[in-house]
């Protein structure tokens, strides 16, 4: 499966807008992109799923160019009870057979007020 | 609808001994990975189980087992404990698609001394 590559860290301010990006150069065709929040001492939490362009839900965007070596997962209007990691996941293709995630050591997101 | 719950909470065990954890599927999963998340750390994939199948496995020892039962909850059996065991270890349920969301359970964390 795909691996990934995403910030240790970021630091933002409440009620501004987060973008995170994540690398993925060996994207399969076959393979989705998956954001997962985890707060401390809870299970990741799925967030958005995307294949390509562009998808909005109600919780973030998630920004896939068209070659899907990377992609951006926006938060708007971020909040202090949104500090937690969030993880960049690929795969889910067809060739793995099964869903397995790979999660990767994810993204340390800090809200300051 | 009920989410996906585990049991216990926490766990205390002296290395050599041997652990079950238990999962308990969101209504409607007949998917149920296992994944253990070492302090700091992404969770790793442990195992999968689909319709009480063992369905793909990651890099984890034969000590490290699982069963599923027909009402689609699972629990892992952990053999001959060692001190790196030591670990949150979650359960997480979903439909049996390759790309279908994940839902996980608050996990069980388990101390091995």
């Amino acid at each position: 499966l795909a691996k990934t590559t995403q910030p240790i860290s970021m630091d933002s301010y409440e009620g501004q807008e987060v973008n995170i990006t994540c690398s993925h150069n060996n994207i399969a065709t076959n393979d989705y992109i998956t954001w997962y929040q985890q707060f401390p001492s809870q299970g990741p939490r799925f967030i958005i799923q995307g294949y390509k362009t562009k998808v909005t839900n109600e919780v973030a965007s998630l920004f896939i160019p068209a070659d899907r070596k990377s992609s951006t997962l926006s938060l708007p209007r971020f909040s202090l009870s949104d500090t937690a990691v969030y993880y960049c996941l690929v795969g889910g293709g067809l060739s793995g057979g099964y869903n397995k995630l790979i999660f990767g050591a994810g993204t340390r997101l800090a809200v300051h007020p | 609808e009920t989410g996906v719950t585990q049991s216990p909470t926490h766990l205390i065990k002296t290395r050599g001994q041997q652990v079950t954890l238990r999962c308990s599927s969101q209504s409607g999963h007949n998917t149920v990975s296992w994944y253990q998340q070492a302090l700091g750390q992404g969770p790793q994939f442990i195992f999968q189980y689909y319709r009480e199948e063992e369905n793909g496995r990651g890099n984890f020892p034969p000590r490290f087992s699982g069963l599923q039962f027909p009402n689609y909850s699972s629990e892992l059996n952990v053999n001959a404990l060692e001190l790196d065991d030591s670990a949150l270890y979650l359960c997480a349920s979903s439909l049996s698609g390759y790309k279908d969301e994940q839902y996980f359970g608050p996990g069980t964390r388990l101390t091995v001394t």
